[in-house]
């Protein structure tokens, strides 16, 4: 069974403060793994990818990766009320399939 | 626009009635994927396809439901006899390339079974 895993939250955190999302995927031979920000009532949109083990910076995002643990992770620096929205985790297990997490919710309050 | 377009992106169907769900990939793009989404839930994988074939339906229910992207035109996701529970907002996304793995989604189409 293919399985992403998050938790569901919701997750607050003051403006300004670091939010952190987490995620665990069944398959270990994955190889790219990517987060989803999706507002209530629309699309999702990409706002990272990692592919190799360690971290990556992207502005006030940084994601996370170690394989062995079979665990990524998103990183939100500096957060703002814009912030606020569902977090979804997507593994690619191979051939193109791609297997979402049911997202986090995260609030930031002002 | 280069997006991804879906159409509807508001659909209403009685009970019995058969839903059509079309997407345009972007520009490009040969992969195309459905998926299902429940008010408060996270995306539910139904089907992958590249042009004139299937490649992966394993997330879609064996009745009812059907799918298609054929050589020419959109992508289709036919629900026929819609029950309430297929009430959901189901979206559309397409990729270029494989295994870099940036999908680029549609706004959705909302269907409602009264």
């Amino acid at each position: 069974q293919k399985e992403v895993e998050q938790n569901s939250g919701p997750l607050s955190v003051p403006e300004g403060a670091i939010a952190s999302l987490n995620c665990t995927y069944s398959d270990r031979g994955s190889q790219s793994f990517f987060w989803y920000r999706q507002y209530s009532g629309k699309s999702p949109e990409l706002i990272m990818f990692i592919y190799s083990n360690g971290d990556k910076e992207d502005g006030r995002f940084t994601a996370q990766l170690n394989k062995a643990s079979q665990y990524v992770s998103l990183l939100i620096r500096d957060s703002q009320p814009s912030d606020s929205a569902t977090y979804l985790c997507a593994v690619n297990m191979g051939g193109n399939q791609f297997y979402f997490g049911t997202g986090t919710s995260l609030t930031v309050i002002p | 626009n280069a997006g991804v377009m879906q159409n509807p992106r508001h659909l209403v169907r009685r009970r019995g009635q058969e839903a059509r769900l079309r997407c345009s990939p972007m520009k490009g793009h040969s992969h195309v994927y459905w998926y299902r989404q429940l008010p408060e839930e996270g995306l539910k994988f139904m089907v992958y396809l590249q042009k004139e074939n299937i490649i992966d339906e394993s997330g879609m229910p064996k009745e009812r439901f059907s799918a298609e992207f054929p050589k020419e035109g959109p992508s289709i996701l036919r629900i026929q006899q819609v029950v309430r529970g297929d009430s959901a907002a189901y979206f559309c996304a397409s990729s270029g390339t494989l295994n870099t793995g940036e999908l680029f989604f549609g706004e959705g189409s909302r269907l409602t079974v009264l």
